[in-house]
């Protein structure tokens, strides 16, 4: 069975840092690009990240409110992605879930999307 | 970055209807476009991919259509596991970006 577990999600405080994990199984890992989407309580999703394949370069694109604070990476040898997140604010209080990546090409063109989803570690950050 | 505004926020319906979603990006995002579902306290799901390919195991009473700038994601007769709130993404350019989403509810 695919399965996507995330975990590490804590109350931390405004300035501080904190590392959540997402561990896959059930699937090859190596090969998959990986994705975080975020949910603040009561709002709607926000995309934050996304991590290729080391084979396809490994290199991570992320959204604007969190790029320069937060860093997708990856373990290959332990089937886990990562999302570290530095210099936390209130605004990243939220429920962050982990996905695949899938991929499917025509012709010259190819089409993303997230198939396969944790169920989400709460991230507090609050005084 | 790519702004994606979906229309109604949110919209009453009745068992067996036919609901209708809609999805505009501020620029032209040829059909890279996905529509999600998500209930309460739940992942989301990917429905539908690149604008009008059925992910697997997904009932047929839904459906997407467009491209460039305008995308709908229709249901053909709505049932009652299909309340929840639904989000398209574009997958054409980074940052990807969602709608604000439908939240579509029983009349």
């Amino acid at each position: 069975e695919v399965q996507l577990v995330e975990s590490g999600g804590v109350l931390v405080k405004p300035g501080g840092s904190l590392r959540v994990s997402c561990t896959a199984s059930g699937f090859t890992f190596t090969n998959a690009w990986m994705s975080w989407v975020r949910q603040a309580p009561g709002k709607g999703l926000e995309w934050v990240g996304r991590i290729k394949s080391k084979t396809d370069d490994g290199t991570a694109d992320y959204a604007a409110p969190v790029k320069g604070r937060f860093t997708v990476s990856r373990d290959d040898s332990k089937n886990t992605l990562y999302l570290q997140m530095n210099s936390l604010k209130t605004e990243d209080t939220a429920v962050y879930y982990c996905s695949t990546v899938s991929r499917y090409c025509s012709g010259a063109a190819c089409y993303y999307y997230m198939d396969v989803w944790g169920t989400g570690t709460t991230v507090t950050v609050s005084s | 970055a790519i702004q994606m505004t979906q229309s109604p926020s949110s919209l009453s319906a009745s068992v067996g209807d036919r609901v209708t979603i809609t999805c505009r990006a501020s620029q032209g995002i040829r059909n890279d476009l996905g529509w999600y579902q998500q209930k309460p306290g739940k992942a989301p799901k990917v429905l539908i991919y690149a604008a009008s390919r059925l992910q697997t195991g997904v009932p047929s009473r839904f459906s997407g259509s467009g491209s460039g700038t305008d995308f709908t994601l229709t249901i053909s007769s709505l049932q009652p596991e299909d309340f929840a709130t639904y989000y398209c993404l574009q997958d054409y350019s980074y940052p990807w970006t969602f709608g604000q989403g439908t939240k579509v509810e029983i009349k």
